[in-house]
């Protein structure tokens, strides 16, 4: 089955202290990237990555780091958590047709 | 800058009528545009899409209409059903080569029984 995993899927943690979510999937995609879904913004794109080793900034990619070291691996990573990046994050992975998302990671800075 | 707009938050709509969800675009180099559709706690889910070459899509009880020259497009759902309640969201890409999708704010869609 096609399929975007993350984890963790709720997360709760204290401005400052380095965390990073994880996003794997399984068809073999070139093609994935971040987003952050927030109440009136809808859908933004943090980062993106067209093959391994190639990622580019998306439209609010401030306070957050990515990587791509294998095809079905990218995780998020937000080296100094703030309270305005409490949000609810989705990982997508993109084929010929469409785009796939995982089902969400949300998190909580305090 | 708001490149795709969907400027109704929410929507109800009686049980087997139609639903009629918009979205309006500016930029003109969009050439690709989708539906998605968002169940709360789930990643959101691919519906339906269309290509700039054609004016309308459908797939079972979900039309998609576009409309270029006033850069909106529409989705349809006929009859509507309690689970179609959701968030819908448009988005819209560019030309080949451009991989990057671009999303509106999302509609809420309530189905009344």
């Amino acid at each position: 089955e096609a399929q975007v995993t993350q984890n963790p899927r709720y997360l709760i943690t204290v401005t400052g202290k380095k965390l990073t979510v994880t996003c794997s999937q399984n068809m073999n995609h070139e093609y994935m990237s971040w987003y952050r879904q927030d109440p009136g913004l809808g859908l933004r794109q943090i980062y993106y990555s067209m093959n391994v080793e190639v990622t580019d900034k998306g439209d609010v990619p401030e306070g957050y780091k990515v990587s791509r070291k294998e095809k079905r691996n990218f995780p998020l990573i937000l080296e100094s958590p703030s309270p305005n990046q409490t949000s609810l994050y989705f990982c997508a992975s993109r084929g010929l047709e469409t785009q796939y998302f995982g089902p969400g990671t949300r998190l909580l800075v305090l | 800058d708001q490149q795709v707009k969907q400027n109704s938050p929410s929507l109800s709509v009686q049980e087997g009528r139609i639903s009629i969800l918009n979205c309006d675009y500016t930029n003109s180099m969009f050439d690709y545009f989708l539906w998605y559709k968002k169940y709360p706690a789930e990643g959101p889910t691919f519906l339906i899409s269309i290509s700039s070459i054609k004016d309308k899509n459908e797939d079972g009880r979900f039309t998609v209409f576009l409309n270029k020259s006033a850069k909106h497009l529409s989705l349809h759902i006929v009859p509507s059903q309690p689970g179609d309640s959701a968030v819908y969201f448009c988005a819209a890409s560019g030309s080949s080569g451009t991989y990057k999708y671009i999303f509106g704010t999302g509609t809420r869609l309530k189905v009344l029984a």
